[in-house]
């Protein structure tokens, strides 16, 4: 069973650079059919798209978040990583790593997700 | 492109059914059949209820289903039961090669 573990800070200060990674266990990383994405969950908000990557290192970003998003992959530990730069209080919230199923980029649905983790942004 | 637009809330009884709908643009929900739904309960990760406008992953009830009419998509429960309450959210992909949520829909089971 193909699970997905986010590990990260849980606290960044104002201004600096919020790094997460999401840990890939039960499956490969590396596949056609996949690609690997965050989400992210403000606390009593809705879910917002951040972006996606592919095993060969291709990126797809919200376009709201794409001046300070750099997302990466290292298929030989099986992770994906989130970088997002210059945070603020408005960065507080629960993220969440998932794979785009099969289907394609443009098709893809998220069939797995990981439990997701809080990240405060706060002096 | 700018969330989906979903109704904050719905209800019903059990045993009833329910629809919830997202609406979009003819650059999103309008433009593919790639739209898809979750059901997320709270302090929970989203799970996928369907995909591809109507197609219900395995183990989803086929109390659940989907649909698409021009620019809104929507979602339909059938024989509501107590642990269908959580909130929902619609997806889709954009012709920006983007993907967009809903902004979500709570739905209670009275």
């Amino acid at each position: 069973q193909l699970q997905l573990q986010e590990s990260g800070p849980g606290l960044v200060k104002p201004s600096e650079t919020l790094s997460l990674t999401c840990t890939v266990s039960g499956g490969s990383i590396i596949s056609s059919s996949y690609y690997w994405g965050w989400i992210r969950q403000p606390p009593g908000k809705g879910l917002e798209w951040i972006g996606n990557i592919y095993y060969t290192g291709s990126t797809y970003y919200n376009p709201s978040l794409k001046s300070r998003v750099t997302m990466s992959i290292d298929t030989s530990q099986s992770q994906f990583s989130l970088n997002l730069s210059s945070v603020t209080a408005a960065d507080t919230a629960v993220y969440f790593c998932a794979r785009l199923g099969a289907g394609g980029y443009s098709s893809g649905w998220y069939d797995y997700w990981g439990q997701g983790t809080l990240i405060t942004v706060s002096s | 492109h700018s969330a989906l637009t979903q109704p904050a809330s719905v209800s019903g009884s059990p045993g009833q059914s329910i629809t919830i709908s997202c609406t979009g643009t003819s650059s999103d929900v309008g433009a593919y059949n790639y739209v898809s739904w979750y059901q997320q309960h709270p302090g929970k990760a989203p799970k996928l209820m369907i995909y591809e406008v109507s197609n219900r992953p395995s183990g989803v009830p086929d109390r659940f289903s989907g649909s698409k009419s021009g620019n809104t998509a929507s979602l339909t429960i059938s024989g509501l039961q107590a642990e269908d309450e959580a909130d929902y959210y619609c997806s889709s992909y954009t012709t920006s090669t983007t993907r967009v949520f809903g902004g979500g829909t709570k739905l209670t089971v009275l």
